[in-house]
This record gives C-alpha cells, sequence and structure tokens, in this order.
C-alpha cells in the first residue's frame, strides 16, 4: 500500500530533550516536506526537499533540522524543543517535477512542557 | 509578503445545498494551486490547478483557477454529511508551498 508514515505518532517531552520524529514514503517520491498546524494559523511549512541532500527552508524553520540521506526517508529533528513547538506535525510527499499532489502522512502530535 | 486567503473560515449549510469556497492567493513564482480535504486527520488530495479556465471535476466536486484575477473557487454541489470537513488551499511557489487558513464546512442533514 502506497503510504506515508510518521513515528511516533504522539509523543509528550521535555524543554530542551533532543528528539526526532522519522517521516518514510514507499512510493519512490522525489520531494518530501514536513509542516506544522496550528489553531488559527494553519498549515505551515517548515522544510522540504526536492530530492536526496537537496532540503531548503520553508516559512518556519527556527528550531528545527533535516536530513534527507535517503530517498524515502526525512526525519524532523528538534535539537532543543520549546513549548512553542507544541504542534501536530505532518510530514508528506509528492512525486516532485511538475507535480504536487501530496499525500500526507498520519500526524505527529507533539507536547513539549 | 506571500499569502493565500480563504473565505469564508466558515460555513453550515444543509445537505443537498451547493457551496462555493473561495482562495485568492498574492504570491511570487506562482506555479499551481492545491486544494485538499481535511476530516479528522492528514489532508487528503483534491485537485491541483494551473491552467486558468480549465474546471477540474471529480464527482460533485469541481474546481477552477483564474491566473487574471488570482482566484480559485471550489464548487460542491449536491452537498452529504459526508462532506463537512475543512477544505484547504494551497499554492506551490517554486516548490515552497503556502497554505491558506481553510474553511471549515459543515453539512446539516
Amino acid at each position: 500500500e502506497a503510504q506515508v508514515t510518521q513515528n511516533p505518532r504522539y509523543l509528550i517531552t521535555v524543554t530542551g530533550k533532543k528528539l526526532t520524529v522519522t517521516c518514510s514514503q514507499n512510493m519512490n517520491h522525489e520531494y518530501m516536506s514536513w509542516y506544522r498546524q496550528d489553531p488559527g494559523l494553519g498549515l505551515r511549512q517548515i522544510y522540504y526537499s526536492m530530492n536526496v541532500e537537496v532540503t531548503d527552508k520553508g516559512d518556519v524553520p527556527e528550531g528545527y533540522k533535516v536530513s534527507r540521506k535517503e530517498k524515502r526517508n526525512f526525519p524532523l529533528i528538534l535539537e532543543s524543543p520549546s513549548p512553542n513547538q507544541t504542534s501536530l506535525y505532518f510530514c508528506a510527499s509528492s512525486p516532485g517535477g511538475e507535480s504536487y499532489e501530496q499525500y500526507f502522512g498520519p500526524g505527529t502530535r507533539l507536547t513539549v512542557t | 509578503e506571500d499569502k493565500v486567503v480563504q473565505s469564508p473560515l466558515s460555513l453550515v449549510v444543509h445537505e443537498g445545498d451547493t457551496v462555493t469556497l473561495n482562495c485568492s492567493y498574492e504570491v511570487t513564482n506562482f506555479r499551481s494551486l492545491l486544494w485538499y480535504k481535511q476530516e479528522k486527520k492528514a489532508p487528503t488530495f483534491l485537485f491541483m490547478l494551473t491552467s486558468s479556465g480549465i474546471e477540474k471535476k471529480s464527482g460533485r466536486l469541481s474546481s477552477i483557477l483564474d491566473k487574471k484575477e488570482l482566484f480559485s473557487i471550489l464548487n460542491i454541489t449536491a452537498t452529504q454529511t459526508g462532506d463537512s470537513a475543512v477544505y484547504l488551499c494551497a499554492v506551490d511557489r517554486d516548490d515552497k508551498i503556502i497554505f491558506g487558513k481553510g474553511t471549515r464546512l459543515h453539512i446539516l442533514p
């Protein structure tokens, strides 16, 4: 089944404790992206990647890192999480090129206390 | 600053009604406009529009783009309770995606 998977689905952590949210897709998509969704602010793009070893900042990259060492994986790293990073996070992928029909993962709800 | 504005923010109609959702945008390097439906979980793709005036249709849903006036509409005819969701509009600006805040649609039985 074609899908985007994220882990963990739920995470409660404390300020400053490094964490990684994994994202994997099995559709051989070139484009992958991370978003956060907050009430009243909608979906905002954090980082995106056009292909392996190519990553770029979205609109809200501060406090996040990403890497794209393999085509299928695009982990999101929070080196020192803060409470303002409490949010619902979505990973998405699309074929790239001229097609931005994105397939979204199920979401990761992160709470930083 | 690039922006995508959706209206109305919320809408309540009765089953069987027709609704029109609006999306206007001001972005540099426009490439495409996308519509998504979000129920309780992740957004699911509806349409991608790149050319003005060409209507995309899928069942009771249709959408069209006007690149001169910088807006798109999403129409849903003969609405059903299963159409209740948040509808999201997004614009691709040279690989960076910006979303509107969405229209929350509630269909009353």
